[in-house]
């Protein structure tokens, strides 16, 4: 079955700290990989997209990982700020540009 | 460039009505997709269009269309609607430079959120 799951579900962490977000896949075939932000009542932004060559990321304080053997990607978010308060959503695209969508990660950072 | 917009931003409705949204993608682009956003299911993808033609289409049932003008905008209709339709309907346009896969960037609108009572 073509599906993404994300971990961890939500997480609270200090501002400026550090935080990993993970998201494993089963899709084939494999096209590319996208992390997007969604800030509460808006719609998501594209952080990041990665294609089966690439295996690391940056976009500012985001860094996305892929693992395309293992079928993992990681984003990790630098110094938090409070304004990394959102929704982090996976999404792999396969086959005929297909897609499959993670739950979201829920990031609470606190002062 | 102004981003993609949809109208409205909110709606009420009551079951068994019909429903039209409207997107106005990004000057320049496209290709438009719409998604289906609630907090149980998260993110769904309903249909793609380019060049008015739908391209690409998800797993709702046939209550659900969607056309998009030659100007590139685009609309999708709900029809007999349910409780369980109540949702944020995303749009999101991206140049759709050709080739596949695709890695154009998407860029999304702010919504429509739809409430069926």
């Amino acid at each position: 079955k073509n599906q993404v799951e994300q971990s961890p579900q939500s997480l609270i962490i200090l501002e400026g700290k550090n935080c990993t977000l993970q998201c494993n896949y089963t899709v084939s075939p494999f096209s590319n990989l996208r992390w997007y932000k969604q800030d509460t009542g808006r719609g998501p932004v594209s952080l990041t997209i990665m294609t089966f060559s690439e295996n690391t990321k940056s976009n500012g304080r985001y860094t996305a990982t892929l693992d395309a053997d293992t079928k993992q990607s990681s984003l990790h978010i630098t110094a938090s700020q409070l304004s990394d308060s959102a929704s982090y959503i996976c999404v792999a695209f396969y086959g005929n540009n297909r897609l499959a969508f993670g739950k979201g990660n829920q990031v609470v950072v606190i002062p | 460039k102004a981003g993609v917009t949809q109208t409205p931003r909110y709606l009420i409705k009551t079951r068994g009505q019909q429903v039209t949204l409207s997107c106005s993608p990004i000057s320049g682009h496209r290709s438009v997709s719409w998604y289906q956003q609630t907090p149980g299911q998260g993110l769904q993808f309903l249909f793609e269009y380019f060049s008015e033609t739908q391209r690409n289409k998800g797993n709702f049932p046939g209550r659900f269309s969607g056309r998009q003008f030659s100007n590139s905008r685009s609309e999708m209709n709900v029809s007999t609607l349910e409780l369980g339709d109540s949702a944020l309907y995303l749009c999101a346009s991206s140049l759709a430079k050709g080739g596949h896969p695709s890695t154009d960037t998407q860029y999304f609108g702010p919504g429509t959120r739809l409430t069926v009572l």
